[in-house]
């Protein structure tokens, strides 16, 4: 069984689309984030949610939405799509996020092209 | 502003040798975890370090926790094609969000 699953793997379109990346994990955790990564592999976090509320956003565009209907899942909604928007974006989970540094479970990321 | 720095960059060698990837920051972290990357996944998890001065060993894997809490090292024995991957490192701050380096992309040649 697949810990964090994301949907869809590959994800091209044109920009100004709006376009939405889902993310669910089966681990029971509290705690979700998503992460973008750029070509250069530097790994930045956007968001982080525990127990489906935001807790934090790293400066994102507001054209990203988060959305957790559920402890179990954490979707992305992008609006009004750029260039500069494509890279690898990973969700994440851990049980709780502690300061001592609780396990991170990464999904398998979904890679957007905007052309 | 990069909070944590890695290096090298780029690392390639032949298996069996011996190599150390650094993690810097000016920053101090509550912990600091270092990940392995491989193409087309997710960074996975290869150990935490909480206390300064740590060391923790997994195999042929020893990682080092600065005394200040602010660098950590990763140092590989032996290096065999199976550690080829991108290594990160990651600091937490606070509870809810982790910096991660810039990188080390390990290529070990048989």
């Amino acid at each position: 069984d697949t810990a964090v699953s994301q949907t869809p793997k590959y994800l091209v379109t044109q920009m100004g689309n709006d376009k939405s990346i889902k993310c669910e994990q089966n681990l029971g955790h509290d705690t979700m984030y998503w992460y973008k990564q750029d070509s250069k592999k530097f790994l930045k976090i956007m968001f982080s949610y525990n127990n489906k509320e935001l807790i934090i956003n790293e400066t994102v565009p507001n054209r990203f939405s988060p959305k957790s209907p559920d402890k179990a899942h954490l979707n992305l909604h992008i609006n009004s799509l750029e260039l500069g928007d494509s890279a690898v974006y990973f969700c994440a989970s851990s049980q709780v996020a502690s300061g001592s540094g609780d396990t991170q479970y990464f999904g398998p990321g979904t890679r957007l092209t905007v052309l | 502003t990069q909070l944590l720095e890695q290096s090298p960059q780029f690392l390639s060698i032949q298996e069996g040798e011996n190599l150390t990837v650094y993690c810097n920051s000016s920053s101090v972290f509550s912990s600091l975890q270092w990940y392995r990357q491989e193409p087309g996944e997710g960074p996975v998890l290869l150990v935490t370090v909480v206390t300064g001065g740590e060391v923790k060993k997994l195999k042929r894997l020893t990682f080092q926790f600065g005394d200040a809490r602010k660098d950590s090292s990763l140092h590989i024995t032996a290096a065999q094609p199976g550690d080829t991957g991108l290594y990160l490192c990651a600091g937490a701050r606070g509870t809810y969000k982790y910096i991660f380096g810039t990188g080390t992309r390990l290529k070990v040649l048989a």
